[in-house]
């Protein structure tokens, strides 16, 4: 089955920029995957930052933002904040109704 | 106000059965899909199953197909997960999550656990 991967961890410096990506065991990430981003902290459900690859969800802020960066799909945020530590998952539909989560990347800001 | 509020989880003996419902409410049910998402405990958030505005299209990731079965009542709006043969790996949070045009998960339950165990 398909495999998508992500980073499994990625540290940052508050204030700074960190761009985390999601890849396809199968070729590359298009818009056609519908690339979406996900948020969670231990213990709580998660919540949807990005969808159709840069579009913001509701309330969240600017300093997330989607693209497609190379064969991968990327997630940067800008001016890191010390409530922006958690895991992040992307999510990408790989065809015939099927979505497929990436492993996760656990971000450390400090 | 989207709300989706998960029941029927609990503790089961391997091979046993459970079948969680997902009641939503704050939405026009009948016009999503509707996904289940799972997380065993420390790890990853799984895709699991999503089925169509009308129930008439099923999909399921590849280890759970032939023991549970998505399916979905649009006029009490609610949404289920009957789980057979459950598996010790079966063990995990279940969520429900409101599909939205683009592929993606608009909204989400706070999830129920179901804990396989002899």
């Amino acid at each position: 089955q398909t495999v998508v991967t992500q980073e499994p961890s990625f540290s940052v410096s508050p204030g700074g920029t960190v761009t985390l990506t999601c890849g396809l065991s199968s070729g590359s990430v298009s818009t056609s995957n519908y690339p979406s981003w996900y948020q969670q902290t231990p213990g709580q459900a998660p919540r949807t930052l990005i969808y159709s690859t840069n579009t913001r969800s509701s309330g969240v802020p600017d300093r997330f933002s989607g693209s497609i960066l190379g064969n991968k799909a990327a997630l940067t945020i800008t001016g890191a904040q010390a409530d922006d530590e958690s895991d992040y998952y992307c999510v990408l539909y790989v065809g015939s109704g099927i979505q497929v989560f990436g492993g996760g990347t656990k971000l450390t800001v400090l | 106000e989207v709300q989706l509020v998960e029941s029927g989880g609990g503790l089961v003996q391997p091979g046993g059965s459970l079948r969680l419902s997902c009641a939503a409410s704050g939405l026009t049910f009948s016009t999503y899909w509707m996904t289940w998402v799972r997380q065993a405990p420390g790890k990853r958030l799984e895709w699991v199953a999503n089925i169509r505005e009308d129930g008439s299209d099923k999909y399921y990731v590849d280890s759970v197909k032939g023991r549970f079965t998505i399916s979905r009542d649009n006029a009490k709006n609610s949404l289920y997960l009957q789980m057979n043969s459950l598996r010790v790996e079966d063990t995990a949070v279940y969520y429900c999550a409101r599909h939205s045009s683009g592929w993606y998960f608009g909204y989400w339950g706070q999830g129920t656990l179901v804990t396989v165990s002899s």
